[in-house]
């Protein structure tokens, strides 16, 4: 069985400053792992995917994310946040060939001015 | 959410009615899916349609009936629902691979009195 965690409820951060929304996870067989964003009363966003090659992957609106094979993380990172960052965000989890992701639970943003 | 649409986008309704939400991708995909996101909870996964055929349903109540009459068209039919039926409902869809970006609707509100 697969599973994706993220810890933290919620993430408080200053504007400006830089923020981290955790992932980890538990698969056998490769992962592809993913990041969506939820604005209030909005569906989910794609931000950005891992598949292969480059740990390191940069999506949209400035958001990275690593990719740690032996830690089984796929941590979310912005260098400077901003207001407009507030929102929910989901860590995803497809593997075993199959199309269907596996989520987490959610983790609220909130950027403070 | 750009390619998916639902209809209608908030929806109050007795326990008695009947209705049904409608979504429609025009992407060109072949998976499409329903998520029910409750407050306080986890996206949860209710159905699967890959090629029109159904792929998963995860132990729904029959009160929420699901079609798939093509590719490019998915409904949710609903009757005699309870009020811890109220969540935001949400529609995807994708190409039908592993390793594929879901594309979201904007969601459908729905209050069940």
């Amino acid at each position: 069985a697969q599973s994706v965690a993220q810890p933290e409820d919620q993430v408080n951060v200053a504007e400006g400053n830089p923020l981290t929304v955790k992932c980890t996870y538990s698969v056998s067989g490769n992962p592809y792992l993913f990041w969506y964003v939820q604005y209030p009363n909005r569906g989910l966003q794609f931000l950005l995917k891992y598949i292969t090659g480059d740990n390191l992957v940069k999506g949209s609106y400035g958001f990275e994310a690593e990719f740690n094979k032996s830690q089984t993380s796929f941590h979310l990172k912005k260098p400077s946040a901003l207001v407009s960052d507030s929102a929910l965000y989901f860590c995803a989890l497809q593997s075993g060939g199959s199309y269907i992701p596996t989520f987490g639970r959610g983790t609220s943003l909130i950027v403070h001015p | 959410e750009t390619g998916v649409t639902q209809t209608p986008r908030h929806l109050v309704m007795g326990m008695t009615n009947k209705k049904s939400l409608k979504c429609e991708q025009h992407l060109g995909h072949n998976a499409m899916y329903w998520y029910k996101q409750s407050a306080k909870k986890p996206l949860e996964l209710m159905f699967v349609y890959n090629f029109k055929e159904q792929t998963e349903n995860n132990s729904v109540p029959s009160r929420f009936s699901p079609e798939c009459p093509n590719s490019s068209h998915l409904f949710l039919h609903l009757h005699t629902l309870q009020p811890e039926d109220s969540a935001l409902y949400l529609c995807a869809s994708s190409p039908g691979t592993s390793g594929d970006t879901q594309y979201f609707g904007p969601g459908t509100r729905l209050t069940v009195l």
